[in-house]
């Protein structure tokens, strides 16, 4: 999805190194999500941000810290980086509005595939 | 524990037939239920998002069950594309928050 964007979408990087991953989006959504994928697993949830002021840990946050810059910036930090990092990375946004129910959708950014060498 | 099973693993099928995705979930309490696709490279797209009163919801040739009382949910695919060819994925919202994802089952379609 065009209106979320993830920035770099490509890295490599080796082992201690601290690193950070963006994510920008133009949809006005007051949630933010950062997710990892890895082959054979589902994704999983790192952190979660329901608007600027509010940081939440997911299921595996170890070895990761994240900044909510801005309603339509979400950045994830690898403190230093260590090989079993290595992972596909998504952001998602979501907006509950008034009226929407549960649905909760998210919306998913292309994707950052992170190396750690 | 929560959990979302997918099945098959993988699937392999010509273009232009039909195949059929399972899901089954053990998450509790249930909000609603969506199918994603992805492609190679690519983030989730939403296909379907379905509450546990909605038990059929289509989108083009996908149409997804949901049968609330047994915790399964099917994807079927009607005469098949080669675009088709990508992974789906059953993801169920815990009421509340949380989204619990599976594995996905990975679809070829072949010419």
């Amino acid at each position: 999805d065009a209106d979320v964007t993830q920035t770099p979408r490509n890295r490599i990087t080796k082992t201690g190194k601290r690193i950070m991953l963006e994510c920008s989006q133009t949809k006005g959504h007051d949630r933010m999500y950062w997710y990892r994928q890895d082959p054979g697993l589902g994704l999983r949830l790192i952190y979660y941000s329901f608007d600027v002021k509010d940081i939440n840990k997911g299921e595996i946050s170890d070895g990761y810290s994240v900044s909510r810059q801005a309603q339509a910036k979400f950045s994830l930090s690898l403190e230093s980086a260590i090989p079993n990092q290595t992972a596909l990375y998504f952001c998602a946004t979501s907006d509950l509005r008034p009226g929407q129910g549960s649905y909760n959708e998210q919306f998913f950014g292309p994707g950052t595939r992170l190396t750690v060498l | 524990k929560n959990q979302v099973e997918q099945s098959p693993q993988s699937l392999i099928i010509l273009e232009g037939k039909n195949c059929t995705l399972q899901c089954n979930y053990t998450v509790s309490p249930f909000s609603n239920l969506r199918w994603y696709k992805q492609d190679t490279g690519r983030g989730p797209v939403s296909l379907t998002i379905m509450t546990f009163s909605e038990n059929t919801k289509s989108n083009g040739r996908y149409t997804a069950t949901l049968d609330a009382d047994t915790k399964q949910s099917s994807l079927h695919i009607t005469a098949s594309q080669l675009s088709d060819s990508a992974s789906y994925i059953c993801v169920v919202n815990q009421a509340g928050t949380a989204l619990i994802f599976g594995k996905g089952t990975t679809l070829s379609v072949s010419s």
